[in-house]
């Protein structure tokens, strides 16, 4: 079974500064691992993704991730906030199946509301 | 091209009543997860339809179903509405999850349920 743990339910920076949000995740299998944007009344846009190729990932609107392994970790990561950038994230984690596969079920952490100070 | 689209997007529904929820895919794409999304519990897996089939499912009681059709629209239906189930519900298409993940998930805007 997956599980993922997010740290921090509220996350506060200024603008500018870096933002970094935090995800440790449980799997018994190689994961496959996720980060969505979630704003007001919107459904998940997906930030980015690791499916074992690189383990620093970029995504979009300039923010990126590094799969650790050692420490199950995969936080995200963003040089310089922007007002924009307030949001809620999620991270997720989808392994395979005895049987190879996954099915399509994702396992969200609870969320980290970003907030983003002129 | 077109995203996922959920109707209707908001919703209101008095206890014991039951509602059906659509999600269009984006074109070409054969799986339609749904997720149910609230304050308390967060977003949890409700249930994934490939090719008309439930392939797999989320710990809900049976009051919670689906069915997927032939051009893979989806719907799902809550009966004997509770309370407990006005949330967000979530649907998310994509072209294929198994083997490689080399897929993604693509998220529709979601429907409003209220239950009064």
């Amino acid at each position: 079974a997956q599980s993922v743990t997010q740290l921090g339910s509220h996350v506060s920076v200024s603008e500018g500064a870096l933002v970094l949000l935090r995800c440790n995740y449980s799997s018994s299998v190689p994961p496959y691992l996720f980060w969505y944007v979630q704003y007001p009344n919107q459904g998940l846009q997906l930030l980015l993704k690791y499916t074992s190729a690189a383990t620093l990932v970029k995504g979009i609107n300039g923010f990126e991730a590094e799969f650790k392994k050692s420490e199950t970790s995969f936080h995200l990561t963003k040089p310089s906030a922007h007002m924009s950038d307030a949001a809620e994230y999620f991270c997720a984690v989808s392994g395979l199946n005895a049987g190879g596969t996954s099915y399509g079920k994702l396992t969200f952490g609870q969320g980290t509301i970003l907030t983003v100070h002129p | 091209k077109a995203g996922v689209t959920q109707t209707p997007r908001y919703l209101i529904k008095t206890r014991g009543q039951q509602v059906t929820l659509s999600c269009s895919p984006i074109s070409g794409h054969r799986s339609v997860s749904w997720y149910q999304q609230t304050p308390g519990q967060g977003l949890q897996f409700l249930f994934e339809y490939f090719s008309e089939t439930q392939r797999n499912k989320g710990n809900f009681p049976g009051r919670f179903s689906g069915r997927q059709f032939s051009n893979s629209r989806s719907e799902m239906n809550v009966s004997t509405l509770e309370l407990g189930d006005s949330a967000l519900y979530l649907c998310a298409s994509s072209l294929e999850w198994a083997a490689l993940m080399n897929t993604e998930a693509f998220f529709g805007q979601g429907t409003r349920l209220t239950v009064v």
